[in-house]
């Protein structure tokens, strides 16, 4: 089964401070995500990553930057928390692109900005 | 961009009954996954099935492309089955996105 860890698993950030999330898979998959959960709005796609030091954008990337330093690495960045940015936050990862290709989640970042 | 409308939004079962999820989406799908949510919060895939029908154990999924619809029906629920399922498309190049699901309880 693939292995996606992410850290923290909680962390309480001020507004206006820096975050970053971080996102570790060891199977060795060239796809990965950062998808933010909120209630009522499901899962949406902040960036993603096919390659190393290269990321795409999703669907809500404003007020997210993305890093992919390595195949296995794949880091969320905050730069300015704002009270909106309150969410969970999943990492995912999948092999060649994702069609036919099952995701595997992390456990989950709860991010809680004051 | 693709849109993914889930229903019912919430429901509730007595342990042994059948539950039908539906998915609904509106652009063409070259691919479509069921995931489970635990009240945890995470997230496992259960089965990928962008077209026809797939079994695996109590779940059966089927899919009608031409009409963007898919179906995940539980068959003899268990109270372990509670959670929150949902249904996540991908057209073709791009990545998956999801409905905000269905939220499932399962009394005994």
């Amino acid at each position: 089964e693939a292995a996606v860890t992410q850290s923290p698993r909680s962390k309480v950030a001020v507004t206006g401070g820096k975050v970053t999330l971080s996102c570790h898979q060891t199977n060795n998959h060239d796809y990965m995500y950062w998808y933010r959960q909120d209630t009522g709005h499901g899962l949406r796609l902040i960036h993603y990553s096919y390659v190393a030091d290269s990321t795409e954008k999703g669907d809500i990337p404003d007020g997210y930057k993305a890093s992919r330093p390595s195949q296995e690495n794949f880091s969320l960045i905050l730069e300015l928390a704002s009270l909106s940015q309150t969410a969970v936050y999943f990492c995912a990862s999948s092999g060649k692109g994702v069609s036919n290709e099952r995701l595997f989640f992390g456990h989950g970042t709860k991010l809680s900005v004051l | 961009g693709q849109q993914v409308q889930q229903s019912p939004a919430s429901l509730v079962l007595q342990e042994g009954e059948n539950a039908e999820l539906q998915c609904n989406f509106s652009s063409t799908a070259t691919q479509l996954q069921w995931f489970y949510q635990s009240p945890g919060g995470s997230l496992v895939s259960l089965l990928s099935n962008p077209s026809g029908t797939k079994h695996t154990g109590r779940l059966t999924s089927t899919t009608v492309t031409k009409e963007r619809r898919s179906s995940l029906h539980i068959s003899s629920s268990q109270t372990t089955d509670s959670g929150t399922y949902l249904c996540a498309i991908e057209n073709s190049g791009t990545y998956q996105r999801f409905g905000t699901g269905t939220k499932l309880q399962v009394v005994p």
